[in-house]
């Protein structure tokens, strides 16, 4: 069981905005050292946000990061087909010295 | 152009031991904090732990559950990071993956390996 809380599934249409959250204790959010990686199926995950909400280069404007008390989120904007994929938030946890990942989400584009 | 490659994958039964090996090109290695990340089989991503560079100390963190069996080296003369894996169980079974992501925070080094396929089963 993760650490790090995400819905197990999320949808949208085409065009849509959609938000994926992610929560934790306030320890481990609170750092604001969170990233979110998206993977496809049988590849390896892609890093598309880090530091909470910056995003690296040739990462779309679309996809954007932000926190709401312990719960972070993940935007997609502008909702494209090929969006459709997995989701996972990872927190660095500064007491462990370790890495913690959600349990991931699955965005369905209907 | 970067690339992370790791070997070593194998079928391996219950209780035994794996080394697997991840060789790195395209980048000063040597100045590199690299990272082991595993996905077991339709579950989602796990960190396994981080080693410095050696500049750096070359010291090493482990999730907490598994700092007691897996060990994380390097061979810098031969670009390459070692993941050495004891006392294997069936729950071990999954892609293990090298990358340069999750080392340092907010960094943002995403290179990551194709994984490699570790098998625990009788």
């Amino acid at each position: 069981q993760s650490v790090l809380t995400q819905p197990p599934s999320a949808s949208g249409t085409p065009g849509q905005r959609v938000t994926i959250s992610c929560s934790g204790g306030s320890s481990i959010i609170g750092s604001n050292t969170i990233n979110w990686y998206q993977q496809f199926p049988g590849t390896a995950p892609k890093l598309i946000i880090y530091n909470l909400n910056e995003r690296p280069s040739g990462v779309p404007d679309r996809f954007s990061g932000s926190k709401s008390g312990t719960s972070a989120s993940l935007a997609i904007s502008g909702l494209q087909s090929d969006d459709e994929s997995d989701y996972y938030c990872a927190a660095y946890d500064y007491n462990l010295n370790e890495w913690l990942f959600g349990g991931g989400t699955k965005l369905t584009v209907l | 152009e970067v690339r992370l490659v790791e070997s070593g994958g194998d079928l391996v039964k219950p209780g035994g031991s794996l080394r697997l090996s991840c060789a790195a090109s395209g980048f000063t290695f040597t100045n590199a904090w690299m990272s082991w990340v595993r996905q077991a089989p339709g579950k989602g991503l796990e960190w396994v732990g981080r080693i410095k560079s050696k500049p750096d100390g070359a010291a090493t963190d482990y999730a907490a559950h598994l700092i007691d069996r897996f060990i994380i080296s390097r061979d810098d003369s031969k670009s390459t990071v070692f993941l050495q894996m004891n006392s294997l169980k069936t729950e071990d079974t999954a892609v293990y993956y090298c990358t340069s992501s999750l080392v340092i925070p907010g960094a943002h080094n995403d290179y990551w390996g194709q994984g490699s396929l570790v098998t625990v089963s009788s």
